[in-house]
């Protein structure tokens, strides 16, 4: 069964440092998003994307987050600045515009932790 | 502000028995509503909810969508332990675009042996 895929499961950085989160979504899915879980806390959306272009984003998904497409097949998140409290679960989800284009299935995670 | 609630917050049962899980909304611009189950990392896609009164079910999982009440059940019967997991609700947002899903903390389910 087609699923998404991330990597890596855990990052450890230092404050300040870049990150890139990567994803791999369901191959035949246009819709894309990035949302994050801190620990003991709800699922948070932080952007959706579609045809190369942020359709929507969160209060959350300031400057010092962008997304992209690079090539046909992976979805990266970048945080150019990472704070303390950046550290949280990130999960990519992509959906597909057809018949139940609300249906987002979503990867394993990739936990950030910021040192 | 949106919002989604879910009750109880978490729930301990023993195999075989069955559970209800509820969530309520306050969303402005409602589409849809879906269950995932998570376990130990990704969300796990159940059901997808857009019309009231129609139960969706799975094995021995169901549930229904409430609109005139903003709200949903997940019942889940014969429990089992492999049942144990957090149950997330969350709804679709619709702005116009793709939306975006508005999760609720999700009901900590525990199913003894």
């Amino acid at each position: 069964e087609p699923e998404v895929t991330q990597t890596p499961s855990h990052q450890v950085t230092q404050m300040g440092q870049e990150v890139i989160l990567r994803c791999v979504p369901i191959s035949n899915h246009l819709y894309f998003y990035w949302y994050r879980q801190i620990l003991g806390q709800k699922v948070e959306f932080l952007v959706s994307f579609y045809n190369n272009e942020i359709s929507e984003k969160s209060e959350i998904f300031d400057d010092q987050f962008s997304v992209e497409r690079p090539d046909g097949s992976n979805f990266t998140l970048k945080i150019r600045s990472t704070k303390l409290e950046d550290s949280a679960m990130y999960f990519c989800a992509s959906s597909w515009p057809g018949l139940a284009p609300d249906e987002q299935y979503f990867g394993p995670g990739t936990r950030l932790t910021v040192t | 502000e949106d919002k989604v609630v879910q009750s109880p917050l978490s729930l301990v049962v023993h195999e075989g028995d069955t559970v209800t899980l509820n969530c309520s909304y306050e969303v402005t611009n409602f589409r849809s509503l879906l269950w995932y189950k998570q376990e130990k990392k990704a969300p796990t896609f159940l059901f997808m909810l857009t019309s009231s009164g129609i139960e969706k079910k799975s094995g021995r999982l169901s549930s229904i969508l409430d609109k005139k009440e903003l709200s949903s059940i997940l019942n889940i019967t014969a429990t089992q332990t492999g049942d144990s997991a957090i149950y997330l609700c969350a709804v679709l947002n619709y702005g116009g675009s793709q939306g975006n899903l508005i999760f609720g903390k999700g009901t900590k389910l525990s199913v003894k042996p």
